[in-house]
């Protein structure tokens, strides 16, 4: 049973450039949340995406957006990368119906911007 | 809003020892789930154990435990016969499930240190 995949696992990008990260949540669930994780920090919750839409968004700016495809896969983009951007960023998700709340973590991607 | 604390950033245990590691929340919400995750170098987060608030009995998982006071809002996480793969960052989270949605917050985590 594979669990929730993220690609890539290092990335580096200079200020002003857009990132894409990407998703695979662990086989049978809906649902995919994205947190960051800025160093010696907690998670902070970005936004979470069911049925291929936005339901609930963190005290994020529009710069961050998102999308889930069909087969539940999501992604991430930042838009005009900001130095303050560098982090790990954390895909997690939740099973069908969400009968369970508790979500399951990827390994991360750390984004570092120059 | 609901806040999550972990007052202690650093913690250490001699191995075979027991630990206990702090987390006061505040919310006005009635129903709500509580988990502890570890995140070891690797960075994956591990969910370590999981409570609802509704259920009065502390949930147990093997050598790990949770004394949970609903009232004073506290959650804490002891660990029994510490081992060294026990070290790592341990993050308290708090989830409001009340608007339908699950969204974790989390605090600011306790850094675990085994000694041999």
């Amino acid at each position: 049973d594979a669990g929730v995949t993220q690609s890539p696992t290092h990335l580096i990008k200079t200020r002003g450039q857009q990132v894409t990260l990407r998703c695979s949540p662990k086989s049978g669930h809906d649902t995919v949340s994205w947190y960051q994780q800025a160093l010696g920090q907690g998670p902070q919750f970005i936004f979470q995406y069911y049925e291929e839409e936005e339901r609930q968004r963190g005290n994020f700016p529009d710069r961050f957006s998102g999308h889930q495809f069909p087969n539940y896969s999501s992604e991430l983009n930042v838009n005009a990368l900001l130095l303050g951007d560098s982090a790990l960023y954390l895909c997690a998700s939740l099973g069908v119906g969400r009968s369970t709340d508790t979500q399951y973590f990827g390994p991360g991607t750390r984004l570092t911007v120059l | 809003a609901q806040t999550v604390t972990q007052s202690q950033p650093e913690m250490s245990v001699q191995e075979a020892e027991t630990v206990t590691l702090s987390c006061t929340y505040d919310t006005s919400e009635s129903d709500y789930y509580l988990f502890w995750y570890k995140q070891p170098p690797s960075r994956q987060m591990i969910l370590v154990i999981r409570q609802e608030a509704y259920k009065q009995q502390n949930a147990t998982e093997n050598r790990f435990s949770v004394n949970f006071q609903k009232a004073a809002k506290s959650f804490s996480l002891k660990i029994s016969d510490s081992q060294l793969g026990d070290a790592a960052m341990y993050f308290c989270a708090y989830d409001g499930n009340t608007s339908g949605t699950y969204k974790y917050i989390f605090g600011t985590g306790t850094r675990l240190k085994v000694l041999a």
